[in-house]
């Protein structure tokens, strides 16, 4: 089992432009959650997906939106690309009454 | 709200001191709390969920309640320890769907010869 799976590594956006990433869960999970880790802080929760439906929401704007697919990976979009939302987003899958995360190697997401 | 705190960025300890990460929290009702850990060009890993009560590579965490803390040890630092720590929360496991985590800004630990 590879675990969390993200793609890609590294993207590069400018201003305003669109983004996806996905995110594919660690074996025998059914949950997946997106977090935002900017530089020198801690992961900050965006979304969770459980059931193909958005679940809870952390204070992100409508920007960000996800989707989860029946066999359980995930992918985060972001429209209308900020500055701001340059940083490392992770994806977390987990069994839904665990409660225990396990984390993907993340996507770099620089906007210029 | 609920919100996790970690007082120090960075911990510098020689190799066999004792180490401490501080951490405290702040929520009301019954949270989960975890350790995870990150070591240098890898992903974030659960170290330590507190309901496990176990001990993972010598280090050990206990949920104080009155103090809203869950601060992180272990007796001797050893080289390969050196990493960053973060502390989270979430609300209890019996709640339900597993729920997201509330991250503090986390502490490197740099344990030196």
């Amino acid at each position: 089992d590879a675990g969390v799976t993200q793609s890609p590594t590294h993207l590069i956006k400018t201003r305003g432009q669109q983004v996806t990433l996905r995110c594919s869960p660690k074996s025998g999970h059914d949950t997946v959650s997106w977090y935002q880790q900017a530089l020198g802080q801690g992961p900050q929760f965006i979304f969770q997906y459980y059931e193909e439906e958005e679940r809870q929401r952390g204070n992100f704007p409508d920007r960000f939106s996800g989707h989860q697919f029946p066999n359980y990976s995930s992918e985060l979009n972001v429209n209308a690309l900020l500055l701001g939302d340059s940083a490392l987003y992770l994806c977390a899958s987990s069994f839904h009454r665990r409660g225990e995360q396990y984390f993907g190697p993340g996507t770099r997401l620089t906007v210029t | 709200a609920q919100r996790v705190t970690q007082p120090e960025k960075l911990l510098s300890v020689f190799k066999g001191a004792p180490v401490e990460l501080k951490c405290n929290y702040s929520y009301s009702g019954s949270p989960e709390l975890f350790w995870y850990v990150q070591y240098s060009r890898q992903r974030l890993q659960l170290l330590l969920r507190h309901i496990s009560r176990e001990s993972i590579k010598g280090f050990t965490a206990d949920l104080n309640k009155g103090e809203t803390s869950f601060h992180l040890k272990k007796p001797f630092a050893q080289e390969e320890d050196s990493a960053m720590y973060y502390c989270a929360l979430s609300r209890g496991v019996n709640t339900g769907t597993a729920s997201k985590l509330t991250f503090g800004t986390g502490t490197r630990l740099q344990v030196t010869l």
